[in-house]
């Protein structure tokens, strides 16, 4: 049962636009909720994260936003540059533990 | 400052053979955490240690899969009589104790033939 989902496999966008990188999660519990990035032969790499409590982090080029009504998470990053180019996780984990639960991942593109 | 760190970074095996991967976490950090990401999936969490606690064994696949953690730093991360599904990479990553930020290591990619 995958309880974070990213159904988009791959998103291809030009530098300067927005991409939006979208999460959904199955598991009400789940209470805080991150990105991570992840370059080839790489680990992943934090990139931004949000608490339950909040709608909306910023940080730089990053947004994430939180809808917990419909469990749903999404990332924004504007404008796009050519070395955002990767594999992004959405991650979450509940209750205060430190286990993640990772979605599959999204390959994002951004040409020039 | 280090990072944390995996080795080795690749390991071919032959199915039935044993293995040990190796972490070094942040120093520091009293959590430890062993994930695995097979091939179009995501990261699965596979064990988690924190400080002198029991370990949280819940995410290992099978009895074949272990872990120890030696005086709170390394941990080693074996398993025994591989099989063609335990190919992967497995990622160690490590946090200050009540941190929510993970740090990863860059990975062992294990083929098991």
């Amino acid at each position: 049962d995958q309880q974070v989902k990213q159904n988009s496999p791959s998103l291809s966008v030009q530098e300067g636009r927005i991409s939006i990188l979208n999460c959904d999660y199955t598991n009400s519990m789940f209470d805080y909720f991150l990105w991570y990035k992840k370059y080839p032969a790489e680990g992943p790499t934090f990139l931004i994260s949000i608490s339950s409590i909040k709608d909306k982090n910023e940080d730089g080029r990053f947004t994430v936003f939180l809808n917990k009504s419909a469990k749903h998470l999404s990332l924004h990053i504007v404008p796009s540059q050519p070395g955002d180019s990767a594999v992004y996780f959405c991650a979450a984990k509940a209750g205060g533990g430190n286990k993640l639960t990772f979605g599959t991942g999204t390959q994002l593109k951004v040409e020039l | 400052g280090a990072g944390v760190s995996q080795s080795p970074s690749n390991k071919v095996t032959e199915k039935g053979k044993d293995v040990e991967l190796r972490c070094d976490p942040i120093s520091g950090h009293t959590a430890l955490y062993w994930y695995r990401q097979s091939l179009g999936q995501g990261l699965e969490f596979l064990i988690y240690f924190q400080g002198n606690s029991a370990p949280d064994k819940s995410g290992l696949p099978s009895d074949r899969f272990s872990a120890e953690r030696t005086g709170g730093s390394v941990s080693t991360l074996t398993i025994q009589r591989t099989q063609q599904e335990d190919s992967a990479v497995y990622l160690c990553a490590s946090s200050l104790v009540h941190g929510n930020e993970q740090f990863f290591g860059p990975g062992t990619r294990l083929t098991v033939l």
